[in-house]
C-alpha cells in the first residue's frame, strides 16, 4: 500500500521561530490534506493541497506532485501551534479516489515562550 | 457550514460488549469516513459509506460495521468488544473526491 513518511518526528522551537515540516509519498495521489490535531484530538484540516503552493496566514504549504513530496511551513511560531501536525493522501488509481486518507505517523510540534 | 459532529465524547465500555457511535456529517457532503486512532498513532481507515452503501474498507474486521442514513449521518457498530479496541474513533464527511472535515472524536476504553 502507499506509504507517507513525516519528518521530523519531533520539533522543539522557540516562539517566534520558522519551521519546516516534510511529508514524502510513494504513490500518485489525488488529495493530500494538513491536519493540526489539538489536544482534544480533534483534526483541523489546516490546507487541501494536492498540487501547487497555498497560503494562510502563518502557515503556507507546498505539494510538488511530481515529486512525491509536501512541505509545510510555519512562520513565527506561537505556543498554540503546539500539537501534532498529520500529512495525509488519498491514494489515486487511474484517476478514481478510493476515498481513504492514509496518514504519516506526525510531527509533534513543541513550541516554548 | 454545521460541520462534523460525534456523540458520545467518551464511553467505557466491558470486554465483550458491544457499542455504537454516531457522526452528523457537515451539510452538503455526502461521503462519511470512520478511522480509529490509537495512542501516538496517525489514525487508520476503518471505512467510507457513500450514498448508503460501504464504498471502501481497511484492515478491520467484519465486527466493525456501519450504516449511513438518508441524511448522510452515520452510525459505527463495534460487537465483541476487545482491549485493542480502545481507541478515538474519529468521522470525516466529504464531497466525493474533495477535502476531509473531520469531528471531534469519540474516546472508546474497553475494560
Amino acid at each position: 500500500g502507499i506509504q507517507v513518511e513525516q519528518s521530523p518526528p519531533d520539533l522543539i522551537l522557540q516562539e517566534g521561530a520558522n519551521s519546516t515540516l516534510r511529508c514524502n509519498f510513494s504513490d500518485s495521489v489525488n488529495n493530500l490534506q494538513w491536519f493540526h490535531q489539538n489536544p482534544w484530538g480533534q483534526l483541523i484540516n489546516l490546507f487541501y493541497i494536492p498540487s501547487g503552493t497555498k497560503q494562510n496566514g502563518r502557515l503556507s504549504a507546498t505539494t510538488v506532485a511530481t515529486e512525491r513530496y509536501s512541505l509545510l511551513y510555519i512562520s513565527s511560531s506561537q505556543t498554540t501551534d503546539s500539537g501534532v501536525y498529520f500529512c495525509a493522501v488519498d491514494f489515486s488509481a487511474g484517476g478514481t479516489s478510493y476515498g481513504k486518507l492514509t496518514f504519516g505517523q506526525g510531527t509533534i510540534l513543541t513550541v516554548h515562550p | 457550514e454545521t460541520g462534523v459532529t460525534q456523540s458520545p465524547t467518551h464511553l467505557i465500555k466491558t470486554r465483550g460488549q458491544q457499542v455504537t457511535l454516531r457522526c452528523s456529517s457537515q451539510s452538503g457532503h455526502n461521503t462519511v469516513s470512520w478511522y480509529q486512532q490509537a495512542l501516538g498513532q496517525g489514525p487508520q481507515f476503518i471505512f467510507q459509506y457513500y450514498r448508503e452503501e460501504e464504498n471502501g474498507r481497511g484492515n478491520f474486521p467484519p465486527r466493525f460495521s456501519g450504516l449511513q442514513f438518508p441524511n448522510y449521518s452515520s452510525e459505527l457498530n463495534v460487537n465483541a468488544l476487545e482491549l485493542d479496541d480502545s481507541a478515538l474513533y474519529l468521522c470525516a464527511s466529504s464531497l466525493l473526491g474533495s477535502g476531509y472535515t473531520f469531528g471531534s472524536g469519540t474516546r472508546l476504553t474497553v475494560v
